[in-house]
């Protein structure tokens, strides 16, 4: 069975560093996404991404992140120069199609420290 | 749909038990809403997709139902089993691509 992939599983950094998070959808959807998971709080939605271009994005995603589909596989999520707020659970989903009634596939996560 | 609440927080029931718990939401600005279930270290696997009120979705020992003018839905789980240890989350949307999670619900059972 299809399914979204994610590199690495666990990435340590230090404050003000760059990290580059990466993902692999599912090979024939066409809209991506980026969420994170602070410990002990909910799921969060960060960004959207359709057809080379951010669709929808939320107040968390800020200048810091960027995100980038760089081949015909491959989705990243780039934060510029990090913080200790930015350590988090992140997230990748993909789905076949936009809006609300279409299922996002998640990844297993990359669990990001910044120290 | 910022404010979705899920109860209990946590749960522990014994193999074979029946159990249920609940994903609240507005009801305004309500497109649909998805549950997942999320063990630990795995990608969070959808079990249900539901837009219509009254809605009633079913996947083996598990079904769910769905009230969108009071804004809630439940999720049942009919005698539980040990693999059915998991986090279970809800994810109402309005309509645009960003899913509001719940805060999860964690079930434990023990065999």
């Amino acid at each position: 069975e299809p399914e979204v992939t994610q590199t690495p599983s666990h990435q340590v950094t230090q404050m003000g560093q760059e990290v580059i998070l990466r993902c692999v959808p599912i090979s024939n959807h066409l809209y991506f996404y980026w969420y994170r998971q602070i410990l002990g709080q909910k799921v969060e939605f960060l960004v959207s991404f359709y057809n080379n271009e951010i669709s929808e994005k939320s107040e968390i995603f800020d200048d810091q992140f960027s995100v980038e589909r760089p081949d015909g596989s491959n989705f990243t999520l780039k934060i510029r120069s990090t913080k200790l707020e930015d350590s988090a659970m992140y997230f990748c989903a993909s789905s076949e199609r936009r809006g609300g009634t279409d299922t996002q596939y998640f990844g297993p996560g990359t669990r990001l420290t910044v120290l | 749909i910022l404010n979705v609440e899920q109860s209990p927080q946590s749960l522990h029931v014994q193999e074979g038990d029946s159990t249920n718990f609940t994903c609240s939401f507005p009801s305004s600005n309500f497109y649909a809403l998805h549950w997942y279930r999320w063990e630990t270290a795995k990608s969070p696997e959808a079990l249900f997709v539901m837009t219509l009120n009254g809605d009633e979705k079913k996947k083996g020992r598990i079904s769910a139902t769905l009230n969108t003018k009071e804004g809630y839905s439940y999720l049942y789980i009919k005698g539980s089993q040990p693999e059915d240890s998991a986090t279970y989350l809800c994810a109402p949307t309005g309509g645009g691509n960003q899913f509001y999670f719940g805060t999860g619900t964690s079930l434990t059972v023990i065999p």
